[in-house]
């Protein structure tokens, strides 16, 4: 049972352009919402989470969008750079406790 | 700040040897540490989670006496897999929550091979 879903394994996008990454989720108890980034070989880094008592959450080039009611998040990374290749994950967390329970990740790529 | 090591971060034994895994916060104090594996190309799987001075949870599927998990302190929690496989070879990452935010910081992750 996959509560949280990444349904693009891979996105490539021109540097300068918009990166949007997508997530969906099944799970109404989540009322917390994180995207991680990860080069290979390393552990995933924190970028930008958002309560779901909000809907947009902006931290410089990283804006997250919560849309509740269709259980769907986005990161939008904009201007992309070529730094940003790596795989992205949203993670979710439930009202209660602190575990986090991880999409599949969408491994982008920015061209130069 | 929040930043988290592990050791080693590469470790080859031989099948049925045990491994052990330490995770580190360097610069907070973390009451609750994560465990998780990451097979390629997938996503990150929790296998257990680590409270100071008490036992750990175990994800369903996981097997406790397998995967020993001791957090003896605020600072360093540590895996050990007894008596690898070579289906225990995997990529084992550690993470920890800073306080009262819900954010889990990870660490640069373990690749472990048993032959």
């Amino acid at each position: 049972d996959q509560q949280v879903k990444q349904n693009s394994p891979s996105l490539s996008v021109q540097e300068g352009r918009i990166s949007i990454l997508n997530c969906d989720y099944t799970n109404s108890m989540f009322d917390y919402f994180l995207w991680y980034k990860k080069y290979p070989a390393e552990g995933p880094t924190f970028l930008i989470s958002i309560s779901s008592i909000k809907d947009k959450n902006e931290d410089g080039r990283f804006t997250v969008f919560l849309n509740k009611s269709a259980k769907h998040l986005s990161l939008h990374i904009v201007p992309s750079q070529p730094g940003d290749s790596a795989v992205y994950f949203c993670a979710a967390k439930e009202t209660s406790g602190s575990r986090l329970t991880f999409g599949e990740g969408t491994q982008l790529t920015v061209n130069p | 700040g929040a930043v988290v090591s592990q050791h080693p971060s590469r470790v080859i034994c031989k099948s049925g040897t045990s491994v052990k895994i330490e995770c580190r916060s360097l610069d907070f104090q973390a009451t609750t540490m994560f465990w998780y594996r990451q097979f390629p190309k997938q996503s990150l799987m929790l296998m257990a989670t680590s409270n100071e001075g008490s036992k750990a949870t175990y994800e369903q599927g996981v097997e406790k006496d397998k995967f020993l998990i001791n957090h003896a302190s605020l600072t360093l929690s540590t895996l050990t897999v007894t008596s690898a496989h070579p289906e225990d070879s995997s990529f084992y990452i550690c993470s920890a929550l800073a306080g009262a935010a819900y954010e889990q910081y990870f660490g640069p992750g373990t690749r472990l091979t048993v032959t």
